[in-house]
């Protein structure tokens, strides 16, 4: 167990929906980072966040958003759903930016159907 | 921009012997760090170990070490004593010292271990 939890487990929804996807990093971490992995993609950097504010941002369409919150908790928010977004998204934390390793949760199987 | 390439879709290995997974990577930056993820069926991703590349010396965990090839850019993960809860898909990440700090994933290597 990472120490990082991600809810739900799994989501099932349909093509134009929207979800989000929440993410609890290790405690006293305070940078939390969203991948995406998916068959065609592999796993992908979507986006960071450091103590609330966003850091870094990789290949995050933009129908997609993420905040963290002042508990540092964050969600990831998945908009006018496609079924090529179906993926697992995982969440990780570190303590901070630098030279840090990330532990990643269990995951959010998403299947838009 | 950085690359990470692994040339070995599938491994497998006995129970008790001793396996090489391969890892290549792109970059023009000197300062970096490596990492071997693993993911069992149970799709979580659990850190193996972790090379920092300023350190000449091979980072090992247990059962786990590393052939950290700087100048050929080759970050090689070794498993003695196979055992049959290592088998998983085994990614390998790059993660510079200096820019974003995201993970850059290789496509992984699925291993199988049979009895």
């Amino acid at each position: 167990d990472s120490g990082v939890t991600q809810t739900p487990k799994h989501l099932i929804t349909a093509t134009g929906q929207r979800v989000t996807l929440r993410c609890s990093p290790r405690s006293g971490d305070l940078s939390v980072y969203w991948y995406q992995q998916s068959l065609d993609q592999g796993l992908q950097f979507l986006i960071q966040y450091y103590n609330g504010e966003e850091r870094a941002k990789g290949n995050i369409l933009e129908r997609f958003s993420a905040q963290q919150f002042p508990d540092l908790h964050s969600e990831l928010n998945l908009s006018s759903l496609e079924l090529g977004d179906s993926a697992l998204y995982f969440c990780a934390s570190s303590v901070d930016q630098r030279r840090e390793t990330q532990y990643f949760g269990p995951g959010t199987r998403l299947l838009v159907l | 921009a950085q690359t990470v390439t692994q040339s070995q879709p599938e491994m497998s290995v006995q129970e008790a012997e001793t396996v090489t997974l391969s890892c290549t990577y792109d970059t023009s930056e000197s300062d970096y760090y490596l990492f071997w993820y693993k993911q069992p069926p149970s799709r979580q991703m659990i850190l193996v170990i972790r090379q920092e590349a300023y350190k000449q010396q091979n980072a090992t965990e247990n059962r786990f070490s590393v052939n950290f090839q700087k100048a050929a850019k080759s970050f090689s993960l070794k498993i003695s004593d196979s055992q049959l809860g290592d088998a998983a898909m085994y990614f390998c990440a790059y993660r510079s010292a200096w820019d974003t700090d995201k993970l850059i994933f290789g496509t992984g290597t699925r291993l199988q271990v049979f009895p």
